[in-house]
């Protein structure tokens, strides 16, 4: 089945710094990637819809200077917490699919625990 | 966004049959149902997804009503292995997840 790999599985990052983090298909090409943050015992948030070569959507409340989502190519989405704070310690889940249709399926990640100190 | 309704958590005994509802009574006609399931800290597995039809997969049934106001996710011998929170999504170009109901299963 399609696999979608996501890097790195755990940070730890000093307050008033950025992290990257990577989420990449690797056996197939995923027009369509979505970034979700979870919180312990919650359910998922969806953050920002990313269409290779386009601009991310951003679900309202989810600030896009602050999450800056690129999508560069059909197997590579990055979502970089730009001034990371306490607050945003979270874990971090990507997703794709191959077509945006909304019979197809996701394939998810498996997903970054960020800790901000 | 379309929302839909889950028991907060159910319990199973291993090797029976489990059934998990879903009620989505603003579904519109072009929303497909989709199950995803997830473990502690991983990322959600997909389980099965349909429109209009039940569907059998290898891992799942899913029965839809017929009005498609509800459906029920059937795990025929619940493992183990099937503790997770099952989360019920109706599907557009965007998956926004609800609750999602856990799932204990009993040895």
């Amino acid at each position: 089945g399609a696999v979608v790999s996501q890097h790195p599985s755990r940070v730890i990052c000093k307050s008033g710094t950025s992290v990257k983090i990577e989420c990449r298909s690797l056996d197939f090409q995923a027009t369509t990637m979505f970034w979700y943050r979870q919180f312990p015992k919650q359910s998922l948030m969806l953050m920002a819809t990313s269409n290779e070569g386009s601009k991310a959507t951003y679900e309202q409340g989810v600030e896009k200077d602050k999450f800056l989502i690129n999508h560069a190519s059909l197997t590579l989405s990055t979502l970089t917490v730009t001034s990371a704070h306490p607050e945003d310690s979270s874990f971090y889940i990507c997703s794709a699919r191959t077509r945006p249709w909304a019979f197809e399926k996701l394939f998810f990640g498996s997903g970054t625990q960020l800790s901000v100190l | 966004d379309a929302k839909t309704t889950q028991p907060n958590s159910m319990e199973s005994n291993e090797e029976e049959p489990v059934h998990l509802p879903c009620n989505h009574s603003t579904i519109s006609g072009t929303d497909y149902i989709h199950w995803y399931r997830q473990l502690p800290s991983q990322g959600p597995e997909y389980v099965i997804h349909g429109l209009t039809s039940n569907v059998n997969n290898r891992m799942a049934s899913l029965a839809i009503a017929e009005d498609r106001k509800s459906s029920t996710l059937i795990l025929h011998r619940a493992t183990l292995r099937d503790a997770a929170v099952y989360y019920c999504i109706l599907g557009a170009a965007r998956l926004v997840f609800g609750a999602g109901t856990i799932l204990r299963v009993k040895s």
